[in-house]
């Protein structure tokens, strides 16, 4: 298996805590992505780090990855109820092969 | 804005029917992929094509089976389905050499 969680997680908070979620991972991958996916669509990239990076930024949410440790993270800060979906992370080594998914973290924020 | 279209959103059929899912995508991609998710969300893929050559062919089973005409359709082709087949089909592309991945809302198939 590369991963090393295989069933979908889930997550209660309430909105305004912050939030991380976490996914291991056991190939070698060039980069990380985080996806969302609400409910009846498909999923959307939120953010994107890629192996020479340890931290990425983008409004509210911050990824980092380790690659010693193959494992990468999502926070959320100041959750709030829109943040509610699914929530992915994807391995990507090269064109050549398709990007692979963990299993996923349903983050529900209740107001 | 939705870019990648995917026919129909759902199709309920009978175990051993024929079923087909169209995808077309508008952005110029070169590479397209499909994935299937089940019931607990996991998604695996299936398969890939770049410019109507398939690059990715994972384990699945020979009753499944991917068509291109041109690089902005990838079909996909169940024969004779199994109740194992129930799940959302979701068809994306993507730039080669780029990294993000576009998704169609997805096909929900429902074997009875």
């Amino acid at each position: 298996s590369q991963w090393g969680e295989e069933n979908l997680q889930a997550l209660s908070i309430q909105e305004g805590e912050d939030v991380t979620m976490n996914c291991s991972y056991k190939t070698y991958t060039t980069v990380v992505h985080w996806y969302r996916q609400d409910s009846g669509r498909g999923p959307a990239l939120i953010i994107l780090i890629r192996s020479n990076e340890r931290e990425k930024r983008s409004g509210r949410l911050r990824a980092t990855l380790d690659t010693s440790s193959q494992s990468s993270s999502l926070s959320i800060t100041a959750a709030q109820c829109e943040d509610t979906a699914v929530y992915f992370c994807a391995t990507d080594c090269n064109n050549n092969n398709a990007p692979r998914f963990g299993a996923g973290t349903k983050l529900t924020v209740k107001p | 804005e939705t870019a990648v279209f995917q026919t129909p959103n759902y199709h309920v059929t009978q175990v051993g029917n024929e079923v087909s899912f169209n995808c077309k995508q508008t952005l110029g991609h070169d590479t397209m992929y499909w994935y299937k998710q089940d019931s607990k969300k996991l998604l695996k893929i299936m398969f890939s094509y770049n410019n109507k050559q398939l690059i990715v062919n994972e384990t699945v089973p020979r009753r499944f089976s991917p068509q291109s005409s041109d690089k902005a359709h990838l079909n996909l082709r169940i024969k004779s389905v199994e109740p194992e087949d129930s799940a959302v089909y979701l068809c994306a592309s993507r730039k080669w050499g780029e990294n993000t991945l576009y998704f169609g809302a997805g096909t929900r198939l429902s074997v009875l």
